[in-house]
């Protein structure tokens, strides 16, 4: 299964804006609207921030949005925070035999 | 509240077997599907396959095919993941999670990870 494309790294100041990117192609993220976005931090499990696209579970903060044009999806976490330093991972539905695909995974670091 | 909690690490060695169970609580077992992810030490995220605890019913990824085969004890409200002939390259954290988000798509509940060494 191919993975998703991500940047390798992403950082910003505190109270920055930043975009993460995560780049498939019309047979998942094109094609479907399901796609979701994980906060992992050291030696935790990952913890879901965003799915299908743009909805935010319960609890998490609305700091975090998601979108998506085209074969490209998009996390922005704004008002960048010191806790949000961790790794972020997308992923996408592609077919019924493949219900799930991740992203290679994008590290935040706040300056 | 919701969890998942799963057994604890393993030691194996190439060509064995093992066997990784997650129990589910808070909820009722039946209702959402159980996916499995692995994670290699500082490697992305590998999504393994998943299983519907009500029917039986699965899905594996092809990378996975006739090496893994997941089943659930409903009594016991546990899902299971066993992996065979295992190599080193097996070595990873191995996480079960679900999504108890009606109509949609992801993982928001996930298991505390199980590491699993494969190694002479």
């Amino acid at each position: 299964q191919s993975a998703l494309a991500q940047p390798a790294s992403v950082s910003g100041s505190p109270g920055q804006s930043i975009t993460l990117s995560c780049t498939g192609t019309s047979s998942d993220i094109g094609g479907h609207d399901y796609v979701s976005w994980y906060q992992q931090h050291p030696g935790k499990a990952p913890k879901l921030m965003i799915y299908d696209v743009s909805n935010r579970p319960s609890g998490v903060s609305n700091r975090f949005s998601g979108s998506k044009s085209g074969n490209t999806a998009s996390l922005t976490i704004s008002g960048l925070q010191a806790e949000d330093e961790a790794d972020y991972y997308c992923s996408s539905y592609r077919s019924s035999s493949t219900p799930c695909v991740f992203g290679t995974g994008t590290k935040v670091t706040v300056l | 509240q919701v969890q998942l909690v799963q057994s604890g690490a393993e030691v194996k060695r190439p060509g064995a077997s093992v066997k990784v169970s997650c129990k589910a609580s808070g909820y009722t077992f039946t209702n959402y599907d159980i996916n499995w992810v692995r994670q290699a030490t500082g490697q992305g995220l590998e999504w393994m396959g998943w299983m519907n605890p009500h029917s039986g019913d699965t899905g594996y990824a092809q990378e996975f095919q006739g090496r893994v085969t997941m089943t659930r004890d409903t009594s016991k409200s546990t899902a299971y993941m066993e992996l065979s002939s295992l190599r080193s390259e097996d070595t990873a954290v191995y996480y079960c999670a679900t999504l108890t988000i009606p109509r949609s798509v992801g993982m928001d509940v996930w298991g505390q990870g199980t590491t699993v060494s494969v190694a002479s």
